[in-house]
């Protein structure tokens, strides 16, 4: 069974609108961390936001917030007032037993978002 | 501060050829990785080291070698190149945060 799920290959979003890039998990593990990074075409890996499983509130890093539902295991990424630099490929990742050591991330498969000007 | 670096950039191989590919990092960060990246698959861990003088396999570790006989260096090395090979590789390194930092990758052909 797939780690991450990532289920939109591709998105187009109106510049300065917000969007939601959807991230399911499988873990029975109750100690995970989530992370999302974003990757330009330029090829670069750039971390944007973490969420840590016994985590109580959402992250938040500027534009980006996690919107965590644990009971659902999702682990969504939403960017507020979309910018044309934001157009890039976005990976959700996850570790898994983060207390004992475990240094491993499993990614998604991706989800390109264009931003339309 | 360079953060993380890799040699080469590009790279193209023969069939049956053997490389180096080297990830050197400035952070004195302990945690070090070795990623391939495929379209439509993400990125998969090949192998790793926790510190130095230590590697663990990863998710697709097959075909390929590594060491960290420095703190600063991770090597990846392929004996024996196949055309399976061909992809974008990523090193990444991680001190006691969560967060990996990720090198700009090296993109290898093999025909």
């Amino acid at each position: 069974a797939q780690k991450i799920t990532q289920t939109q290959p591709g998105m187009f979003v109106q510049e300065k609108e917000a969007v939601t890039l959807d991230c399911t998990y499988d873990t029975s593990d109750p100690s995970y961390g989530l992370f999302w990074y974003k990757q330009p075409s330029s090829g670069e890996m750039i971390f944007l936001i973490y969420q840590g499983s016994y985590d109580q509130q959402n992250a938040t890093e500027g534009r980006y917030s996690l919107n965590f539902q644990k009971a659902r295991k999702s682990a969504n990424l939403v960017i507020s007032a979309s910018q044309l630099g934001d157009s890039a490929m976005y990976f959700c990742a996850m570790r898994e037993g983060v207390h004992f050591g475990n240094e491993k991330l499993t990614f998604g498969t991706g989800t390109r978002l264009t931003i339309i000007p | 501060n360079a953060g993380v670096t890799q040699t080469p950039k590009f790279r193209v191989l023969k069939t049956g050829q053997s490389m180096t590919l080297l990830c050197a990092q400035d952070m004195n960060h302990e945690y070090m990785y070795w990623y391939r990246q495929d379209p439509g698959m993400g990125l998969r861990l090949i192998h790793y080291s926790v510190g130095e003088g230590t590697t663990a396999k990863g998710e697709v570790p097959d075909g390929y070698n590594v060491s960290r006989l420095k703190k600063q260096n991770f090597l990846l090395g392929l004996e024996s190149a196949a055309p399976s090979q061909t992809s974008v590789y990523f090193c990444a390194t991680k001190d006691v945060a969560y967060e990996q930092y990720f090198g700009p990758g090296t993109r290898l052909t093999v025909t």
